[in-house]
């Protein structure tokens, strides 16, 4: 089956700089990969997500890439603010119909 | 956006009690919801999907007599955790799908 994983498990950076965590998935079939971001005692919230078709995608400071042959996807967050402290996760799926397979997770510090 | 709420946001209970946690789409009609587990600092667990009109499908597992699913309409559904014992103290997440997954906010039980 379908397994993600994820890195680094935590990752701190000063704010104003660029973070970036990445996942890698297994399953050649998988063409849905979003991003979660979640905060303490909430539910994850979707900040972006990307599709098998397209290799980029950007909102604002968040950007995801995704590279089909080396099965890896990014997201990129420039210009970090204490707000964007949170845990991040990736997943990826083979489409609406099938369920989502998680990363661990990241956790990002934002140093003031 | 799409909106997922979950009722209650926390709950104690005493062990050997029931405890029912309701999900609800506010604002779309979701044929499938999710239902998540989730301990600190770990990714989210899928425990089972629920179809409306049908009988959840449970992950490997997860005991079916222990959490009871039941998804009566296309914005409600609920899970009910029968027998409560300590080691089910846990966070938990429910999601609706309306093409991408909408998380609710979670739900803190503590069983003691």
């Amino acid at each position: 089956g379908e397994n993600v994983e994820q890195h680094p498990s935590t990752l701190s950076v000063q704010e104003g700089d660029s973070a970036v965590i990445k996942c890698t998935y297994s399953d050649s079939a998988s063409n849905y990969f979003p991003w979660y971001k979640q905060e303490l005692g909430k539910g994850p919230q979707l900040i972006i997500d990307i599709r098998s078709n397209v290799g980029e995608k950007k909102d604002q400071r968040i950007a995801v890439t995704l590279n089909k042959t080396a099965k890896h996807f990014s997201l990129h967050i420039t210009e970090t603010q204490p707000e964007d402290s949170a845990v991040y996760f990736c997943a990826a799926s083979k489409g609406s119909n099938y369920q989502l397979i998680w990363g661990a997770g990241t956790k990002l510090i934002i140093k003031p | 956006g799409a909106v997922v709420s979950q009722h209650p946001s926390w709950v104690i209970c005493k062990s050997g009690t029931s405890v029912k946690i309701e999900c609800r789409s506010l604002d779309f009609q979701a044929t499938t919801m999710f239902w998540y587990r989730q301990f600190p600092k770990q990714s989210l667990m899928l425990m089972a999907t629920s179809n409306e009109g049908s009988k959840a499908t449970y992950e490997q597992g997860v005991e079916k007599d222990k959490f009871l699913i039941n998804h009566a309409s296309l914005t409600l559904s609920t899970l009910t955790v029968t027998s409560a014992h300590p080691e089910d103290s846990s966070f938990y997440i429910c999601s609706a799908r309306d093409g991408e997954q909408y998380f609710g906010p979670g739900t803190r039980l503590t069983v003691t």
